[in-house]
């Protein structure tokens, strides 16, 4: 079972819309959690990166809040533009030996 | 180069054939990843790089694959006799701190086994 979950795995919203995506992962302890967008055909980019002391950070109109006791975390996309339209990923470093897993992605499209 | 370069950007092969893919990671950055991208699937760890250090190469699929980093900077991953189930997006990333730092990822390379 993959140690990071991503929900849901598709999601389609129209442009000027809010939505958010859920992160949900059983690495433990963890010492940081991090949000990428990767457009179709590039590599991921960073949005926020959290440490396990953090429970929220922004990035423009990305939020990201983070729950170490539910171990859950959320990206929140506020008012959403066509160029949203990427695959979101999810990832959390363990403490121990700083193992990065990786959630398989929410694969956000915004429409007009 | 401003951010990490893969080259080729992308690969078509036949069956059996060795494929060797370069990464040129940000200057300066000690630490290296390898990272393997199946269509619509999430990140599949394959190599580490940290430093002078012995590298981390517990998610090497199999020995048909290998990886090299020389001189701290330019890393290869060879894979060896290709199949089919190798197509995928290579995706190479590095940082500045190792794994509490920033992964920087390059735009990948794809290959394609026929």
């Amino acid at each position: 079972k993959n140690q990071v979950e991503q929900s849901p795995q598709s999601l389609i919203i129209l442009e000027g819309k809010n939505c958010t995506l859920q992160c949900n992962y059983t690495v433990s302890p963890f010492s940081n959690l991090r949000w990428y967008k990767q457009d179709t055909g590039r590599g991921p980019v960073s949005l926020t990166i959290m440490t396990f002391s953090e429970n929220t950070k922004s990035n423009g109109r990305y939020t990201a809040t983070l729950d170490a006791d539910t171990k859950q975390s959320s990206l929140h996309i506020t008012a959403s533009q066509l160029s949203d339209s990427a695959s979101y990923i999810c990832v959390v470093t363990h403490y121990n030996n700083n193992d990065m897993r990786f959630g398989a992605g929410t694969r956000l499209t915004v429409k007009p | 180069g401003a951010g990490v370069s893969q080259s080729p950007s992308n690969k078509v092969t036949e069956k059996g054939k060795d494929v060797e893919l370069r990464c040129d990671p940000i200057s300066g950055h000690t630490a290296l990843y390898w990272y393997r991208q199946s269509l619509g699937q999430g990140l599949e760890f394959l190599i580490y790089f940290q430093g002078n250090s012995a590298p981390d190469k517990s998610g090497l699929p199999s020995d048909r694959f290998s990886a090299e980093r020389t001189g701290g900077s330019v890393s290869t991953l060879t894979i060896q006799r290709t199949q089919q189930e190798d197509s995928a997006v290579y995706l190479c990333a590095s940082s500045q701190q190792g794994d509490s730092g920033e992964l920087f990822f390059g735009e990948g390379s794809r290959l394609t086994v026929l």
